[in-house]
């Protein structure tokens, strides 16, 4: 069965910190994984991550991703209070089918 | 186990033809939302409502209007499909804003406008 795993499920941290978010999966014909955040209205891209050990970054956050072992990370550094969000992960494979994770739901503390 | 579930998994309908996507949910959330997505192109939201016969357009609204009766049901109405509305239509439930949680998505719909 194909699932996408999140963790931690909530986090809060004090600004300034730095967050890990991990994601794991295991799914058949694997194409690519994204993370989303996700405010208000609706998720927002991120990233999308097709290969193994090239990290993207965009300002404060980066991701990386293990094909080997399965998993990406989403690093935030020097978090703001308007990093509060879920952040979601999603694998895509073949057939443009997705996978999502629930999220992990972070709250940065002033 | 907690579920989203779509009606139809694949579709193919005519040009012109109106469309009915369903969705149902059995977690009493509050909040549904429909999605399209695309090769090359991340989720892009349609519409998504926060209550029983409240709706908010997304970012891609033209073409499809929604409904929601039951708090358990969302249902995306394309008025009279195009080609450029085939794609995969994700639907999603999440509960309010400050419940903790996340999104539970359904399996998709593949449509296909011939």
């Amino acid at each position: 069965e194909d699932k996408v795993v999140q963790s931690p499920l909530s986090l809060v941290v004090h600004e300034g910190d730095t967050v890990t978010l991990n994601c794991s999966y295991e799914v058949t014909n694997f194409r690519s994984l994204l993370w989303y955040k996700q405010e208000k209205k609706a998720p927002t891209f991120l990233f999308m991550l097709t290969s193994s050990g090239i990290e993207k970054k965009s300002g404060r956050l980066s991701s990386i991703l293990d094909k080997k072992e399965l998993f990406s990370i989403l690093n935030i550094t020097a978090t703001q209070t308007g990093d509060s969000a879920i952040y979601l992960c999603a694998v895509c494979i073949a057939g443009n089918q997705f996978y999502f994770g629930t999220g992990t739901s972070l709250t940065v503390i002033p | 186990d907690v579920k989203v579930t779509q009606s139809s998994r694949y579709l193919v309908k005519r040009t012109g033809e109106k469309v009915f996507l369903e969705c149902v949910q059995d977690m009493d959330h509050e909040n549904m939302f429909w999605y399209r997505q695309d090769p090359g192109l991340g989720l892009r939201l349609i519409y998504f409502s926060y209550d029983v016969k409240m709706k908010e357009k997304g970012d891609i609204p033209e073409g499809y209007s929604v409904s929601r009766e039951k708090k358990e049901r969302f249902s995306l109405i394309l008025e009279s499909a195009s080609t450029n509305q085939t794609s995969m239509y994700l639907c999603a439930s999440s509960p309010s804003v400050g419940q903790g949680g996340g999104y539970t998505f359904g399996s998709g719909t593949r449509l296909t406008v011939v």
